[in-house]
């Protein structure tokens, strides 16, 4: 089976601070790792993505995130937030070779001023 | 702004309406998607296409839903008889692959009343 996870449904910190949102993930294969970010709403905004190679990749916006094959995690970093931060993150596992993509359930980020 | 158009942005339909959405994919994506996704942030896949061409569906976009992808027109999803179940922000998504790096609309809201 094929799993995407995020354990935490909400994240709060204050406007500056760092924060770590995380995914896990079950998958045969290889696949494809992403985030998405979703404005109160509106779509899914591409932040990045993991294939193969360096393990911390640089997304949008000072996002990252680092792949762990040992953890199977792909858990998404920035080192100091904005209020404009303030979304549902959403972790997202695609394999290489189907045209379909799983989606986590989500992390509502709120930054406080 | 999103390069994939959706449209309306609301819809607001009786049930037993048919409900119709459309989708303008990113230009050069050959391959588009349709996703539900409901009040608790789950994402359903429901069909996907390359080019005119159906590549996979759930069971529910073959019985009560209908799309398409004609060429030089917009993709369309239409609900042949809406039943309340099926209020949900639906997105629709394109990518050059297919497995990765899909670019999303805003989504089109549907409400059954």
């Amino acid at each position: 089976t094929q799993t995407v996870s995020q354990s935490d449904a909400h994240v709060t910190v204050f406007e500056g601070d760092s924060v770590e949102l995380r995914c896990n993930y079950s998958y045969g294969g290889s696949i494809y790792l992403s985030w998405y970010i979703q404005h109160h709403g509106r779509g899914l905004q591409f932040l990045l993505k993991y294939y193969s190679g360096n393990p911390v990749v640089q997304g949008v916006n000072g996002f990252e995130a680092e792949f762990s094959k040992s953890d199977s995690s792909f858990h998404l970093r920035k080192a100091s937030v904005h209020w404009s931060d303030s979304a549902v993150y959403f972790c997202a596992a695609s394999s290489t070779n189907a045209y379909k993509v799983i989606f986590g359930k989500g992390t509502h980020l709120h930054v406080l001023p | 702004n999103s390069k994939v158009i959706q449209t309306p942005r609301y819809l607001v339909k009786g049930q037993g309406q048919k409900a119709k959405m459309r989708c303008i994919p990113e230009k050069g994506h050959p391959v588009v998607f349709w996703y539900q996704q409901n009040k608790n942030n789950e994402f359903k896949f429901l069909i996907n296409f390359q080019n005119q061409e159906v590549l996979q569906q759930i069971d529910m976009t073959e019985k009560r839903f209908s799309a398409e992808c004609p060429s030089n027109s917009p993709c369309s999803l239409e609900i042949q008889s809406s039943e309340a179940g099926d209020s949900a922000l639906y997105l629709c998504a394109s990518s050059l692959q297919g497995n990765s790096d899909y670019t999303f609309g805003s989504g089109t809201r549907l409400l059954v009343i």
